[in-house]
């Protein structure tokens, strides 16, 4: 078991431009979370998911955000014509319905 | 929804000495009080974690302690030794309601030689 694994490490995109990121959550884990995490900040929920059934999503997620997880397995987050303001770590994290791990995170910059 | 707040926001303590960092929380529902240690540039690590029917719970230098009635909770690293500086986030949720996670604002420690 190598954890949870999130590709890419690091994203730089124009303004405008769609981005997704990738989370391979632990084996087994049926829930997965993402979160969301500025500088000096602590992560913030953004929403999760039980095997393949999204549950939650906080309203910080807006309409250009979308998540799925396919067959529940890995997850992917997308973001539609990014703004600057969306430039931040974006951390995955799985669960078997205890304690958390996270991921690495993908860094996200908007230019 | 709930509300975690973390105090000191900084902490600079001499090797060998107690660090101490202190979170309160809003919610009385929560009921799963975990903390994470983040190094530059990777994800947080849980290092102990607490539910709301136990007071207190060590593992080595670690402990955290719970006041349910206070609705605070605080973490201890005794002898600190240097590979403890890090951020640390105290973080609150709610076990049946999917156990996602509020985090603290975060307490950089820095324990110097």
């Amino acid at each position: 078991d190598t954890g949870v694994s999130q590709n890419p490490r690091h994203k730089i995109t124009k303004r405008g431009q769609n981005v997704t990121f990738r989370c391979d959550p632990i084996s087994e884990h049926n829930r997965l979370y993402w979160y969301r995490q500025t500088l000096g900040q602590g992560p913030e929920f953004l929403t999760y998911f039980q095997n393949e059934a999204q549950l939650e999503k906080s309203r910080l997620l807006s309409d250009r955000f979308s998540a799925e997880r396919p067959k529940g397995s890995f997850s992917t987050l997308e973001i539609q014509r990014t703004e600057q303001g969306d430039s931040a770590m974006y951390l995955c994290a799985s669960s078997p319905g205890t304690s958390s791990t996270f991921g690495s995170g993908t860094r996200l910059t908007v230019v | 929804g709930e509300n975690v707040e973390q105090h000191p926001s900084t902490l600079s303590v001499q090797e060998g000495d107690s660090a101490v960092i202190k979170c309160t929380y809003s919610d009385s529902a929560s009921n799963y009080f975990p903390w994470y240690k983040q190094e530059l540039g990777k994800g947080p690590q849980l290092i102990i974690d607490i539910r709301s029917n136990v007071g207190e719970k060590k593992d080595q230098r670690i402990a955290v302690t719970l006041n349910k009635t206070a609705k605070h909770f605080s973490l201890h690293i005794t002898e600190t030794q240097p590979e403890d500086s890090a951020v640390y986030f105290c973080a609150a949720s709610i076990e049946a309601a999917g156990n996602k996670l509020t985090f603290g604002g975060g307490t950089r420690v820095l324990v110097k030689p």
